[in-house]
């Protein structure tokens, strides 16, 4: 499983846009990206996933260059809600049984 | 449909004794996990089954023990609880081969050892 790299905190204000920059230089070929996050109290819960390019689903959006050796999920408009741990997993996951590599992930704090 | 689901949600056990955490989805999922998290830290694989009847060791399974009941259910035991093993447990299960792949995952379930 590829190693992943993200900032350990990041704040911001409502109504911003928040990026958040995961480093992958070890992605193989089968790797796919994918972003979890976590409220205090709970599971993790999936946000978007995506192989290359730029993927958008009504939550947020993730850009992937070509290189695919990073990506950066972006949350547009960002509330208080959205404040949370969001962990950024490569990996294979296509493949049965795949198991999840989660890392520190970003704390994010949005403020009023 | 009920999602995963994980009893009990709190446990507080004495160094020593034993317990068994449940886990069960109806989503007909193949694959389930059991994983920890320790306070301020990422999660951590503890047991997997790819499918019914196989069960496979991830990153921490010292100290537990797993048993895949059925296709639905998957249960943890800790055979003789250590304070280390204070943390918070989570059940994930998911399914290969779709468009876009996702674990789904339970409440948890909080342990205290003393």
């Amino acid at each position: 499983l590829a190693k992943t790299t993200q900032p350990i905190s990041m704040d911001s204000y409502e109504g911003q846009e928040v990026n958040i920059t995961c480093s992958h230089n070890n992605i193989a070929t089968n790797d796919y990206i994918t972003w979890y996050q976590q409220f205090p109290s709970q599971g993790p819960r999936f946000i978007i996933q995506g192989y290359k390019t730029k993927v958008t689903n009504e939550v947020a959006s993730l850009f992937i260059p070509a290189d695919r050796k990073s990506s950066t999920l972006s949350l547009p408009r960002v509330s208080l809600s959205d404040t949370a741990v969001y962990y950024c997993l490569v990996g294979d996951m296509k493949a049965a049984g795949n198991k999840l590599t989660f890392g520190g992930g970003t704390r994010v704090l949005v403020k009023p | 449909n009920a999602g995963v689901t994980q009893t009990p949600k709190f446990q507080v056990l004495k160094t020593g004794q034993s317990m068994t955490l449940q886990c069960a989805q109806d989503m007909n999922h193949n694959s389930m996990y059991w994983y920890r998290q320790d306070p301020g830290m990422g999660l951590r694989l503890i047991y997997y089954s790819a499918s019914e009847g196989t069960t496979d060791k991830g990153e921490v399974p010292n100290g537990y023990n797993v048993s895949r009941l059925n296709k639905r259910e998957f249960s943890l035991r800790l055979e003789s609880a250590a304070p280390s093993q204070t943390s918070v447990y989570f059940c994930a299960s998911s399914e290969a081969w779709t468009e876009i792949y996702e674990q789904y995952f339970g409440p948890g379930t909080r342990l205290t050892v003393t």
